[in-house]
């Protein structure tokens, strides 16, 4: 299976402190996202790295690929109360087949 | 929620009975899916569909069955549910290619 898996699967932290999670699959991909999904509410994407890729930021977020080691990681800077959510790593392989992890439930306190 | 709606967002059904779920998009993208989410086991895709009356199995369809017969709609039937098919279902669209997913709100389903 190239399904992603999530370490830690929960994080707490405070507020102003970075996160970081981190995503390890199996088989070879063609990209990995990020998705993040707020309690009772549909997934959202974050960010898209792909296989020829090695880091890429979008504002508070920096992701890491390394394929070598079949891993990723997902480190938010400065977070915020309002980062609190469950975050999920996704590969894809072939188009339409897209396998999702299990997820970190991250908690920032105030 | 990048114009994907579900109906119905919630119920409540018996064992045996079928269920048909429906996923309404308006932004006329090429692909559909369903998913469900269980605790431990994140998102599953159920089936998805790469255009009109084009469709295809995921990871977890035994049970399930799709259409699609115009862009916008995308219907998920459970032939006959059962206690196993309780979860929380979402629905996604995507241009196709390497893009993201957008997500539906999603629709919990019970099966007593």
């Amino acid at each position: 299976s190239q399904q992603g898996e999530e370490d830690p699967q929960a994080l707490s932290i405070q507020e102003g402190e970075n996160a970081t999670m981190n995503c390890s699959y199996k088989t070879s991909i063609n990209n990995l996202q990020w998705y993040r999904q707020n309690s009772g509410r549909g997934l959202v994407h974050l960010i898209l790295i792909r296989s020829n890729e090695r880091e890429k930021h979008s504002g508070r977020l920096r992701v890491t690929l390394d394929t070598s080691k079949k891993s990723s990681s997902l480190l938010i800077t400065a977070s915020r109360a309002a980062d609190t959510a469950s975050y999920f790593c996704a590969t894809e392989k072939n188009n339409n087949d897209m396998r999702f992890g299990a997820g970190t439930r991250l908690t920032v306190k105030p | 929620d990048a114009g994907i709606t579900q109906s119905p967002r919630h119920k409540v059904t018996e064992t045996g009975t079928p269920v048909t779920l429906r996923c309404h998009q308006t932004e006329n993208h090429r692909y559909m899916y369903w998913y469900r989410q269980d605790p431990g086991h994140g998102l599953r895709l159920i089936h998805y569909s790469y255009g009109v009356k084009d469709t295809d199995k995921g990871e977890v369809s035994d049970g399930y069955s799709v259409s699609r017969s115009k862009t916008e709609d995308f219907l998920l039937t459970l032939e006959s549910a059962t206690s196993s098919q309780t979860s929380v279902y979402f629905c996604a669209i995507s241009a196709g290619g390497v893009n993201e997913q957008f997500f539906g709100p999603g629709t919990r389903l019970t099966v007593l």
